[in-house]
């Protein structure tokens, strides 16, 4: 079965502190996304990148850094975590320039105190 | 990218067609209708997607109509395990910018 491993199912930070949240995917794909889901407000895209070391902000890269240094590994970086990044954060690949569909990661629940 | 509006809840007794619309009315030509479903504490999983014609799986039906202004997701004989969010979406090819908004939360009763 094709996989994407999200490295932590919960995670709980300390305000201020840098969190890493990692992502790898087995499926060769060259697309690969970072989002949040909160309450209400569905999926919203923080950033994604087309290819190593190339990254685009999503909707709401406020907060967020990301880094792609090998095709499988997609890492999001919460440079000074905050209350307000309390959330899940879901990892989706896909092959670029077709309409292929997304996988997700099973997802990281955050929480920031 | 288009957005897309759907009912927050639906019920539907198990064994019965599930029947979830969308409006997508400001969907582009080059514009694919996806559907995912989130069943509790896991990620989105793709069920079925199209472009102008229906189309058919294992999992579901999706009929587009002939404006491509709406769709529907028919889950044919739906089962407990089939209770989730369901996310109707459009996305061009690359999939970038893809919106994905609260969805429906569908609950199937025995």
């Amino acid at each position: 079965d094709v996989k994407v491993t999200q490295s932590s199912r919960y995670l709980v930070k300390r305000t201020g502190e840098k969190v890493f949240l990692e992502c790898v995917q087995d499926m060769d794909h060259e697309n690969m996304f970072w989002y949040r889901q909160d309450p209400g407000l569905g999926l919203r895209l923080i950033y994604f990148s087309y290819d190593v070391k190339m990254k685009e902000k999503g909707d709401i890269p406020e907060g967020y850094s990301v880094s792609r240094e090998k095709k499988e590994r997609f890492s999001l970086i919460l440079e000074s975590a905050s209350t307000n990044q309390t959330s899940m954060y879901l990892c989706a690949s896909s092959r670029i320039n077709t309409v292929e569909k997304l996988f997700f990661g099973s997802g990281t629940q955050l929480s920031v105190l | 990218d288009a957005k897309t509006t759907q009912p927050p809840s639906m019920d539907c007794a198990e064994g019965r067609a599930a029947n979830l619309p969308c409006n997508h009315s400001t969907i582009s030509g080059n514009e694919y209708v996806y559907w995912y479903r989130q069943i509790h504490s896991q990620g989105p999983q793709y069920i079925i997607h199209g472009l102008k014609n229906n189309e058919t799986n294992e999992m579901a039906s999706l009929i587009i109509t002939e404006d491509r202004k709406s769709s529907t997701l028919i889950l044919p004989h739906a089962t407990l395990r089939d209770t989730a969010v369901y996310y109707c979406i459009v996305m061009n090819t690359g999939g970038f910018k893809t919106i994905f908004g609260a969805g429906t939360r569908l609950f199937v009763k025995a």
